[in-house]
């Protein structure tokens, strides 16, 4: 079955250090891939998206991502983290096998060490 | 331009009644899709549509369903409630579909007591 995991719950790193959060999926076809980030009592805000070509995606406040396909992977990046950036990041796998039908991961909590 | 619009933001209910959730996309945008988010589980698809008609559909009871109107804004209901059923309901607008970028709402926040 199609599956979208995020590893870890809950992430916590100083404010300036840098920051990954992994993201691995289970699908058959090629996917299409999305970051989203839902900050405190808001919606969600799309980061970034991967649909094909250039494996390093670059995205809004300062987020890139990449897509291994040998490693089912789509690991959201940032080299600096600031204080805002404390939100929940999704990710979210779709396929055309799957009617473009969005899976999304359990999400991942950032918080931020002054 | 004004954002997704969502209401209501917060309800209670109680087991066994319905509850009518409302959604109105930014402007010119044709898709709506809803989501259900609970703790621990991410967002759950419930459905989608596009032009007045179902696109999409995920794997929810009966219980749940949804409509969209010919100005695109969209109500999904939810009868016969259970404890189980207490989420944030989000709704996603997009132009094209859930391929695109999706902008949401800030949801409508569930309590079945």
């Amino acid at each position: 079955a199609q599956s979208v995991t995020q590893p870890d719950i809950h992430i916590t790193v100083s404010e300036g250090a840098s920051l990954e959060l992994r993201c691995n999926y289970s699908y058959g076809a090629t996917p299409y891939l999305f970051w989203y980030v839902q900050s405190p009592g808001q919606g969600l805000q799309l980061l970034l998206k991967y649909f094909s070509g250039d494996t390093l995606v670059q995205g809004i406040k300062g987020f890139e991502a990449e897509f291994k396909r040998s490693q089912s992977s789509f690991n959201l990046r940032k080299p600096s983290v600031h204080w805002s950036d404390a939100a929940e990041y999704f990710c979210a796998v779709g396929a055309k096998d799957s009617n473009y039908q969005l899976i999304w991961g359990a999400g991942t909590k950032l918080i931020i060490k002054p | 331009k004004a954002g997704v619009t969502q209401t209501p933001r917060y309800l209670i209910k109680t087991r066994g009644q319905q509850v009518t959730l409302s959604c109105s996309p930014i402007s010119g945008h044709r898709s709506v899709s809803w989501y259900q988010q609970t703790p621990g589980q991410g967002l759950q698809f419930l459905f989608e549509y596009f032009s007045e008609t179902q696109r999409n559909k995920g794997n929810f009871p009966g219980r749940f369903s949804g409509r969209q109107f010919s100005n695109s804004r969209s109500e999904m209901n939810v009868s016969t409630l259970e404890l189980g059923d207490s989420a944030l309901y989000l709704c996603a607008s997009s132009l094209f579909g859930v391929t695109g970028e999706l902008f949401f709402g800030e949801g409508s926040r569930l309590t079945v007591l």
